[in-house]
C-alpha cells in the first residue's frame, strides 16, 4: 500500500536555527512529490515539485531534496513567518492525478 | 500563476440542510478538480475527483448520496453536503491543475462548515 509518512509531527525553532523536515515514502511508481505550506483556516500553497532522486529544487529560505526514498525540506535561517504546517504529497502509479499526503509537520518559529 | 477560488470560506447551517460549496478555476481550464476534507491538524483526506461532464470518482467510504458533486464546465465544481449533522462539520478544499504550466496542484481556500 502507497504510504507516506512525514517528522517531526511538530517542531519548534529559534529564530535563524536551521532544521531539516522529512518525508518518508513507499510508493510503487513515483511520478512526483510535492511540497505545500498551509497555514491555519487556509488551503495549501504550493511549493515545490519533484521529480526525480537528486533533484533538488530553492525558493529563498526553503530548500528541497528527493532520494528514492524521502524528501527533505531544509529551512535555513527561518524567521517566525516561516511559521506553518508543512505538506508533502506524491503522486504514484500510472494513469492517476492523485496525490498521497503526509500527515504533515507543524513548524513553529519563535523570535 | 494558477488561481482557485472557493466559496463560502465558512458556513453554519442546522443539522438536516444542504450546504452547496463552489471550486472555481480562475485563469485556467480544469478538466478534473479534487474534493479534499481536513479535521483539525490532521492532512487532507481525499474525497472524490470531479470529472468535468461525467460522474465523479469517490473515494471508498465516501457516501456519494451526501457529498453531491457537479463538474458542469471547467472552470466550475460544486460539492453539495446534503442533510448535513454535525459530524460533517469540518474544513473543504478543493485542488485543480492548471496542466499548461505543469505546475503542482492548486487547492482553494477552504471552506469551514459547521452544523449546528
Amino acid at each position: 500500500e502507497d504510504q507516506v509518512t512525514q517528522s517531526p509531527e511538530a517542531l519548534r525553532l529559534q529564530e535563524g536555527e536551521s532544521s531539516s523536515l522529512n518525508c518518508s515514502y513507499t510508493v510503487s511508481g513515483l511520478r512526483g512529490l510535492f511540497w505545500y505550506r498551509q497555514d491555519p483556516g487556509k488551503g495549501p500553497e504550493f511549493l515545490f515539485t519533484l521529480y526525480s532522486a537528486g533533484e533538488e529544487k530553492e525558493k529563498e529560505r526553503l530548500k528541497a531534496t528527493l532520494t528514492k526514498k524521502e524528501s527533505f525540506l531544509h529551512i535555513t535561517a527561518p524567521k517566525p513567518e516561516d511559521s506553518a504546517t508543512y505538506l508533502c504529497a506524491v503522486q504514484a502509479g500510472s494513469g492517476t492525478y492523485k496525490y498521497i499526503f503526509g500527515t504533515g509537520t507543524r513548524l513553529k518559529v519563535l523570535a | 500563476g494558477a488561481v482557485v477560488s472557493q466559496h463560502p470560506s465558512r458556513v453554519i447551517c442546522k443539522s438536516g440542510t444542504s450546504v452547496k460549496i463552489e471550486c472555481r478555476s480562475l485563469d485556467f481550464q480544469a478538466t478534473t478538480m479534487f474534493w479534499y476534507r481536513q479535521f483539525p491538524k490532521q492532512s487532507l483526506m481525499l474525497m472524490a475527483t470531479s470529472n468535468e461532464g461525467s460522474k465523479a470518482t469517490y473515494e471508498q467510504g465516501v457516501e456519494k448520496d451526501k457529498f453531491l458533486i457537479n463538474h458542469a464546465s471547467l472552470t466550475l465544481s460544486t460539492l453539495t453536503v446534503t442533510s448535513a449533522h454535525p459530524e460533517d462539520s469540518s474544513f473543504y478544499i478543493c485542488s485543480a491543475r492548471d496542466f499548461v504550466t505543469g505546475y503542482g496542484y492548486t487547492f482553494g481556500s477552504g471552506t469551514r462548515l459547521t452544523v449546528v
